[in-house]
């Protein structure tokens, strides 16, 4: 069974505007951590941003939002105001539990391309 | 150096053709894992290592896959007698024992089999 699921193959926004790029994940440990990474034509993954299972409050990171609703299981990522250089492939990824030493598991990705 | 440096960038490799896949991560990075990402996909988890020990390689597709970090630096992904299906971006990726839920990736090696 897929562990993260990213539904949207590709999205569209025009310059300046939010975007939300759905992630929903599976886990039965209640100990986990969830992940964006941005992946540009160069390759390189970029982390976003970052959310705890026990964390109580939404992670933000600049333009960047995570909007966490654990009973859903439910991670979305929110960028406000896109800019031209936010076009890129997305990824949510999960660790369990989130410390350094065990493996990232990646969704399929979304691939965003922001409009003029 | 300031980031996560894998070589070469690109790699064309015959089927059957040996290949080794060097990855420096960042300086004081404990933990090092290697991914693979095919086309159009996720990456998807090979191995890990924890200094020079290689503690997890579940992820390795067959045992024409090999890696090692002899010295806790320094990574080499090797893949003998190559086919098609190994073509993919293999990512490194390296984390703090400071910082551990943040890994950091190198811009990864573009491998194609012909």
């Amino acid at each position: 069974a897929q562990k993260i699921t990213q539904t949207q193959p590709g999205m569209f926004v025009q310059e300046k505007e939010a975007v939300t790029l759905d992630c929903t994940y599976d886990t039965s440990d209640p100990s986990y951590g969830l992940f964006w990474y941005k992946q540009p034509s160069s390759g390189e993954m970029i982390f976003l941003i970052y959310q705890g299972s026990y964390d109580q409050q939404n992670a933000t990171e600049g333009r960047y939002s995570l909007n966490f609703q654990k009973a859903r299981k439910s991670a979305n990522l929110v960028i406000s105001a896109s800019q031209l250089g936010d076009s890129a492939m997305y990824f949510c990824a999960m660790r369990e539990p989130p410390s350094g030493n065990t493996p990232l598991v990646f969704g399929k990705g979304t691939r965003l391309s922001v409009i003029a | 150096g300031a980031g996560v440096s894998q070589s070469p960038r690109y790699k064309v490799a015959k089927r059957g053709q040996d290949v080794a896949l060097r990855c420096d991560p960042i300086s004081g990075h404990v933990s090092l894992f290697w991914y693979q990402q095919a086309l159009g996909q996720g990456p998807e988890f090979l191995t890990y290592f924890q200094n020079e020990a290689q503690l997890d390689k579940s992820g390795l597709p067959s045992d024409r896959f090999f890696a090692e970090r002899p010295e806790g630096s320094v990574s080499t992904l090797k893949i003998q007698r190559t086919q098609q299906e190994d073509s993919a971006v293999y990512l490194c990726a390296s984390s703090s024992p400071s910082r551990n839920t943040e890994a950091f990736f190198g811009q990864g090696t573009r491998l194609t089999v012909v």
